[in-house]
Formats: C-alpha cells, structure tokens, sequence
C-alpha cells in the first residue's frame, strides 16, 4: 500500500552542521510530495513541496529533490540554525485518493 | 485570514464520555480531513471530507463520527472515550490544487 518511511530520529547536530533527513515513499500513481514542519506546541506548517519528478522544493535554507528512480525525497540543509529544531514530516499526495499519507516524524535538536 | 481553527486547545474527558472537537476553516476549500498524532506514529487520517455532504473513513475511524453539513465546519465527535483514544488531534483543510493547512492542534487526555 502507499506509504512513507522517514530516517528514524531523534536527530541532534551542532549549530552549522549540514542536515540530511531521508524520506522514501511507495505509492501508485504519481505523488506530489512534502516536508511538513512542526514546531513545539504548534500545528504543521508547509515547509516546501514538489509535484513532479526531479523538481526541487526549497525553502528557509531547505531542499528536497523529487526522485523517482529512487522514490525519495530527502530534505537537506547547509548549515542549520538552532531556530530549526523542530519534528519534520515527510508526506505524500495523491490527487485521486485525496488524502496525505505521513511519515512518522523526525525530531530534530540543534544546539548552540 | 484565520486559516484552519480548532476548539478547544487542550480537553481532559472520563472514558466513557463524548464530546465534540471543532474544526472551521475559512479559504472556502474544498477538502477537509481529521488526524491524530500518536508518539513515533506520525500523523493518521481518521476521516475525511471530499466536499459538504460526503465524508469518508480513513485509517483509524473507529470510535469517531464526522459530519460535513457546510464547506467551512468538519466537527469530529468521540461517541464514548476510551483512554487509547489519547492524542493530539489535528484537522487540516485544501483546495483542489493547494497543500494541506493545519489547524494548532487539540490535545486530548481521555482518563
């Protein structure tokens, strides 16, 4: 069935270091795809996104490349901040089933 | 612009009792749909709305009922609580062609 598999956490890195968080997804059909953000307390907040093969979503520092051949699309970041810790989701869309399907988060912890 | 907003933030309920999670949004979208946050479990579609009137199941539906009368409202009711139905709920709405906006969450402890 359709689904996401995101790179087990939690994650801590130094302010600066270079971010990878892996995202696969199996699903039929031809997904868009998403990373989600979430930061303490608050709800999910797009953080960037790609709606075909090999576009490249960015956002705030942020890449992700939709890659068929491989069925990913992980995020990454040069140099974070600490103002990045956050739980990161990754998701995908299917326009016919109408529906998000998530990964089950990555938390991430930057320290100064 | 208000977005996608849910009541109450915070819920504490004895097994057993109902109640009634609000969900509005205001962007006239047209799908709406429920999730709920369960530690390492990501986020789970219990039902969605494709549109006022019709609604449908998602991957954990039981123990919840959902009606769409208006574009704007998707309430989410729990018939009788039970504590495996502690969680952060979340509703989130879209256009035919836009990403999902979330609401900031209802945190539910059901004792």
């Amino acid at each position: 069935g359709d689904s996401v598999t995101q790179m087990e956490g939690p994650v801590t890195l130094s302010e600066e270091a270079f971010l990878t968080i892996n995202c696969t997804y199996t699903a039929t059909g031809y997904p868009s795809l998403f990373w989600y953000v979430q930061y303490p307390g608050e709800g999910l907040q797009l953080l960037l996104k790609a709606t075909k093969a090999d576009d490249k979503g960015s956002n705030k520092g942020f890449e992700a490349t939709y890659r068929k051949e491989t069925t990913s699309f992980h995020l990454e970041k040069g140099s974070v901040q600490v103002s990045d810790s956050a739980v990161y989701f990754c998701a995908h869309y299917l326009q016919g089933a109408q529906k998000l399907v998530f990964g089950q988060g990555t938390r991430l912890t930057i320290n100064p | 612009n208000a977005g996608v907003t849910q009541t109450p933030k915070f819920q504490v309920l004895k097994t057993g009792q109902s109640m009634t999670l609000q969900c509005a949004q205001d962007m006239n979208h047209e799908y709406m749909s429920w999730y709920r946050q369960d530690p390492g479990m990501g986020l789970r579609l219990i039902h969605y709305s494709v549109g006022a009137g019709i609604t449908d199941q998602g991957e954990v539906p039981n123990g919840y009922n959902v009606s769409r009368s208006t574009t704007e409202d998707f309430p989410l009711r729990l018939l009788s609580a039970a504590p495996s139905q502690t969680s952060v709920y979340f509703c989130a709405s879209s256009g035919q062609f836009t990403e999902a906006f979330f609401g900031q969450g209802t945190r539910l402890t059901v004792v």
